[in-house]
């Protein structure tokens, strides 16, 4: 049964840098049908997609938060890793890695993922001096 | 980018059926897959459609998922509630280069 785990500080200091870690087990991370994602959800509000990474390292971002975000991964740990710069209040909120199944998009040549099937429990971060 | 509009909330009685509504802004909905997620409080979201009307193994055929070109929007359906429906739902889809979540639908089952 595939399992993802989120791990990180769960709080981060005004204009610090939130990092956070998603381990997978249970299936390897360089499997070719499937991108990486994280997404967050505020207190009390809707979900909002970060960004998505394939093993390769290719790389999809919210354009609204692109600037600060960066998503890496080390294949031969099984792990993928979020890092966003500048954080501010606004920023606090559960984080969510999950997986992303791809389908083949004929007129793009490209996997593109499209849905996430596979989720973290989730860790709260919250940003406060 | 494009955005997802749902209602912010719906009740229904036991038994009965309940559609929520999700409506793209821009761009067509029938040009890029719709899924629904169903959240309860305290934990992550587990997907209840996907590919616009599919269910994955394990989520009960009283769930169904449709989209209408006409409108531009894509339903969730879910018959025969039962009072462990009540969560908030929130519908998923995409464009070239963003994943977008709809700002979600609170079910009460009353």
């Amino acid at each position: 049964q595939l399992q993802l785990q989120e791990s990180g500080p769960g709080l981060v200091k005004p204009s610090e840098t939130l990092s956070l870690t998603c381990t997978v087990s249970g299936g390897s991370i360089s499997s070719s049908s499937y991108y990486w994602g994280w997404i967050r959800q505020p207190p009390g509000k809707g979900l909002e997609w970060i960004g998505s990474i394939y093993y390769s390292g290719s790389t999809y971002y919210n354009p609204s938060l692109k600037s600060r975000v960066t998503i890496s991964v080390d294949t031969s740990k099984n792990q993928f890793s979020l890092k966003l710069s500048s954080v501010t209040a606004a920023d606090t909120a559960v984080y969510y890695c999950a997986r992303a199944p791809t389908y083949y998009d004929i007129l793009t040549g490209y996997s593109i993922p499209y849905y996430f099937d596979y989720w973290g429990q989730g860790t709260l971060v919250t940003v406060s001096s | 980018n494009f955005m997802l509009t749902q209602p912010h909330s719906v009740s229904e009685s036991p038994g009965k059926t309940v559609t929520i509504s999700c409506t793209r802004s821009s761009g067509s909905i029938a040009s890029n897959y719709v899924q629904w997620y169903q959240q309860r409080p305290g934990s992550a979201p587990t997907t209840v459609i996907y590919e616009d009307n599919q269910r994955p193994s394990g989520v009960p055929d009283r769930f169904s998922g449709s989209i209408d070109s006409s409108s531009n929007s894509a339903s969730l359906t879910i018959s025969g509630l039962k009072t462990e429906d009540e969560a908030d739902y929130y519908c998923q889809s995409y464009d070239s280069s963003s994943w977008v979540f709809g700002g979600g639908t609170k079910l009460t089952v009353l």
